[in-house]
């Protein structure tokens, strides 16, 4: 069974950039069925798509963020990367790294357990 | 992007009570429509996907039901681990976006 595990720094200082990596276990990176997504939750509100990475390295991010986001991948460690610029405290919340497909197949299946990041100096 | 709205916000109900949450699409999305449960400070988890497909290991008493823009998620009898929110999300068009959020709340 697949295992996804979020890690990075807790707490990034404003105008910085928030860096995060998701290790998965337990299952290939590789398989060409799934992307590999992030999506995060502010404190006490909903659920927003940040964008999500083919093994390929071919990506797609939302175009509310896109400007700001750089997603990567390193399949030999089964790790998948991603780094926000310029975050302000509306950037705190919880990030969450998921298993999907892309659409029609972009629900998900497998998710880390979520990692807080505060932006705040 | 697609705007996806749940009702009710939140609801109370009792252990073995039917409940019901509509969500609706700001366009058609056919039935590429996923429901997700969350318990506080845990990841989602998902229960439905293409509106009416029941996850692997998700309890027969959860199902899904809708396609063009109105979709429903019935629980036929209430259980004491039910208690959580409950997210839509649509998956016809990137960006994948969600519903506001229902929260089931204990009578």
């Amino acid at each position: 069974q697949v295992q996804l595990q979020e890690s990075g720094p807790g707490l990034v200082k404003p105008s910085q950039t928030l860096s995060l990596t998701c290790t998965v276990s337990g299952g290939s990176i590789s398989s060409g069925r799934y992307y590999w997504s992030w999506i995060r939750q502010p404190p006490g509100k909903g659920l927003e798509w940040i964008g999500h990475i083919y093994y390929s390295g071919s990506t797609y991010h939302n175009p509310s963020l896109k400007s700001r986001v750089t997603t990567s991948v390193d399949t030999s460690k089964k790790q998948f990367s991603l780094e926000l610029s310029s975050v302000t405290a509306a950037d705190t919340a919880v990030y969450y790294c998921a298993r999907g497909g892309t659409v029609p197949e972009a629900y998900y299946d497998s998710w880390g357990q979520g990692i807080l990041v505060t932006v705040s100096s | 992007d697609i705007q996806m709205t749940q009702s009710p916000s939140s609801l109370s109900a009792s252990v073995g009570d039917r409940v019901t949450i509509t969500c609706r699409a700001s366009q058609s999305i056919n039935f590429y429509l996923n429901w997700y449960q969350q318990k506080p400070g845990k990841a989602p988890r998902l229960l439905i996907y293409d509106a009416s497909r029941l996850q692997s290991g998700v309890p027969l008493r959860f199902s899904g039901s809708g396609s063009g823009t109105d979709f429903t998620l019935s629980i036929s009898s209430l259980q004491p681990e039910d208690f959580a929110a409950y997210y839509c999300q649509q998956s016809y068009s990137l960006p994948p976006t969600f519903g506001q959020g229902t929260r089931v709340e204990i009578k």
